[in-house]
This record gives C-alpha cells, sequence and structure tokens, in this order.
C-alpha cells in the first residue's frame, strides 16, 4: 500500500527567507503524480503544485517549488521570499495514476505547520 | 475559490438528529469525493463517485449515506451520529478520462455532534 510521509509536524519561517518542508513516499507503482496542498486557517484546501513522476524536470509555480527525487521517493516544497500569507498547513499527497475507470484515491500525509514570522 | 462549494459551512447536531451536507461544483468536473479530516490524523477518504456512480466506499458506517444525483452536486446525508464524527468534511471534485486528474476542494462543514 502507498504511504506519505511528513516528518515534520511543525517549521517555522522569517518573513522574506526560504523553507524547505520535507515529504517522503512509498509506493511500487512507476507512474503517479504528487502534489502539495495548502490548508490556511480558513480550512480551504488550495492546491499549490503538482507533479507527474515521469517528468523528470522539478515542477515550479512562482515562489514554490519542488525537489523530485524518484529513486529517493522524496517530494520537498521549497517556498521562497516566505509571507506572511504562506502560513498554513501543508499536505503532501500522492495520487496513483489509473486507467479504465479505476478509482482515484488520493493518499495524504500528516501535514506540517508552517508559521511566518515577521 | 475553487469552483466547488459547501454548504452548510457549520452544522451542530444532535446524536438523534438527521441533517445532510451538500456540496456542488461548478468546473464541469464528473468525479466527486467526500473527506473527513479529524483533529492530529491524515485526511480520510469516505466516497468516490465517478460519473454519478459510487465507486469507493472506505469502511465508512451506514450512518452515513452519500447521495450524488449527477456529476455537480453531491450530497451527504448524517444520521444517528456519534461524539466521534464531528470533524471538517470536505468535498473534492476532479476531471476524468484524462491523463492529469487533480482535485479540487470546497471550503468544508465543520461538523460539531453533541
Amino acid at each position: 500500500a502507498q504511504t506519505v510521509t511528513q516528518s515534520q509536524p511543525e517549521m517555522s519561517v522569517q518573513e522574506a527567507e526560504t523553507v524547505t518542508l520535507s515529504c517522503t513516499y512509498d509506493t511500487s507503482e512507476s507512474d503517479y503524480y504528487l502534489f502539495w496542498y495548502k490548508q490556511p486557517p480558513s480550512r480551504q484546501m488550495i492546491l499549490v503544485i503538482r507533479q507527474e513522476a515521469y517528468k523528470q524536470q522539478n515542477a515550479t509555480e512562482n515562489r514554490f517549488s519542488v525537489n523530485f527525487q524518484k529513486a529517493a521517493k522524496s517530494f520537498s516544497l521549497k517556498i521562497s521570499d516566505s509571507q506572511l500569507g504562506d502560513a498554513a498547513m501543508y499536505f503532501c499527497a500522492y495520487l496513483r495514476m489509473n486507467y479504465g475507470g479505476a478509482t482515484n484515491k488520493l493518499i495524504f500525509g500528516t501535514g506540517t505547520l508552517l508559521a511566518v514570522q515577521p | 475559490e475553487t469552483g466547488v462549494t459547501q454548504t452548510p459551512r457549520h452544522l451542530v447536531m444532535g446524536m438523534t438528529n438527521k441533517k445532510s451536507l451538500k456540496c456542488e461544483q461548478h468546473l464541469g468536473h464528473n468525479a466527486m469525493y467526500w473527506y473527513k479530516q479529524s483533529a492530529k490524523k491524515p485526511l480520510e477518504l469516505m466516497f468516490v463517485y465517478n460519473f454519478k456512480e459510487q465507486t469507493e466506499n472506505n469502511s465508512v458506517p451506514s450512518r452515513f449515506s452519500p447521495e450524488c444525483p449527477n456529476s455537480s452536486h453531491l450530497f451527504l446525508h448524517l444520521h444517528t451520529l456519534q461524539p466521534e464524527d464531528s470533524a471538517l468534511y470536505l468535498c473534492a471534485s476532479s476531471p476524468r478520462g484524462g491523463r492529469v486528474e487533480t482535485q479540487y476542494f470546497g471550503p468544508g462543514t465543520r461538523l460539531l455532534v453533541l
């Protein structure tokens, strides 16, 4: 069974600095997606960034980028120039690719609570 | 605003009450999901509907009854709940059939069972 592990329950970063959140996963599949979602105090789950396993190039979305190490099964999120609005719970998630109408189960880690200090 | 709405946003109910949660998506997706988020636990997938058909029931107790009348609407009917059912209930939707299946979430319903 696939599992997702976020080993940092809480992190803190100074405004304008860079922070990296860790995520590891376990799977025997070769084709899958990985996601980072952000959940601010409003509880709205917001997609931050997505990576397809077959792509070697790391995904980037403005100040957010990932370091995807497929062999190591590692998928860390780097937030550059941190802003107060980045304070939230961040969840790493795994989605197995499927075809032919099979179910699509998103597996989440337990989350990392990021605080941004002014 | 992700295009997925949920009502009500907050709900308090007694163990003998019957209530329903509603989810609506305006994204043209054809898969919808219910998740339960409890404190200190990972999100738990409860149900999956693809093209209005239930394709996943993750061993959810029968006091939770989902309904998907069309691809845009999803309900979760609640009856005789227990205090441990208090949680944030999140709805999500995603496109089906293509290679990329990103799930988009609603704002959630915070449920308190007394």
